[in-house]
């Protein structure tokens, strides 16, 4: 069973204008939030995360939003840019095993058109 | 610089054939994990490692065996009995004494069956 959700597979958004991707999970343990922007035949880069303790983190263009009681996390990319093409995937932790194990969406495509 | 090294980058594996595919870090990490990618799929762990000389599967582990002899070095083989290992693999790492660590991705093996 799924427990990191990604219901949009694909997003398209024009340069210079706000993207908003959005992640659900389930498992209520979960207390460690990531993002991850992927180029085809590349690994994964990790791009932002947020702790539960917390409901908003910023970096530069990239803010992560999470609302705990939705069990819902967002990421905002403002302004978009071309180069920030790319397949994102949300991942979460905190299966009490003390392992760092990660549970991953299954992606969402951005194209930002210039 | 440090990082994750995976090789080959393509792989061809022949009916009942193992092959192996290697991740290397440089990095200092003492967390190691294997994932499989199929298109349109987040990410699914086969195995982890904690530290050296102990492993974990994850939660595809059949038809693949690792081992962790070396810190730096999370080999992972694709035997014959897995049926369907047409995928693209990821290594990863992070340093597992703490939580809440970002994984540090290699940059992948494409493993298709000839």
């Amino acid at each position: 069973d799924q427990q990191v959700k990604q219901n949009s597979p694909s997003l398209s958004v024009q340069e210079g204008r706000i993207s908003i991707l959005n992640c659900d999970y389930t498992n209520s343990m979960f207390d460690y939030f990531l993002w991850y922007k992927k180029y085809p035949a590349e690994g994964p880069t990790f791009l932002i995360s947020i702790s539960s303790i917390k409901d908003k983190n910023e970096d530069g263009r990239f803010t992560v939003f999470l609302n705990k009681s939705a069990k819902h996390l967002s990421l905002h990319i403002v302004p978009s840019q071309p180069g920030d093409s790319a397949v994102y995937f949300c991942a979460a932790s905190g299966d009490q095993t003390g392992a760092n194990n990660l549970f991953f969406g299954t992606g969402t495509r951005l194209t930002v058109i210039p | 610089d440090g990082g994750i090294t995976q090789s080959p980058k393509y792989l061809f594996r022949k009916e009942g054939q193992n092959v192996t595919l290697s991740c290397e870090q440089n990095l200092n990490h003492d967390a190691m994990y294997w994932y499989r990618q199929d298109p349109g799929q987040g990410l699914r762990l086969i195995y982890y490692s904690q530290i050296v000389n102990d492993f974990q599967k994850g939660d595809i582990a059949e038809g693949y065996s690792v081992s962790r002899e070396k810190k730096e070095s999370f080999p992972l083989t694709v035997t014959s009995a897995q049926k369907n290992p047409t995928a693209f693999y990821l290594c990863a790492s992070t340093r597992g004494s703490l939580l809440n660590q970002p994984q540090h991705f290699g940059d992948g093996t494409r493993l298709s069956i000839l």
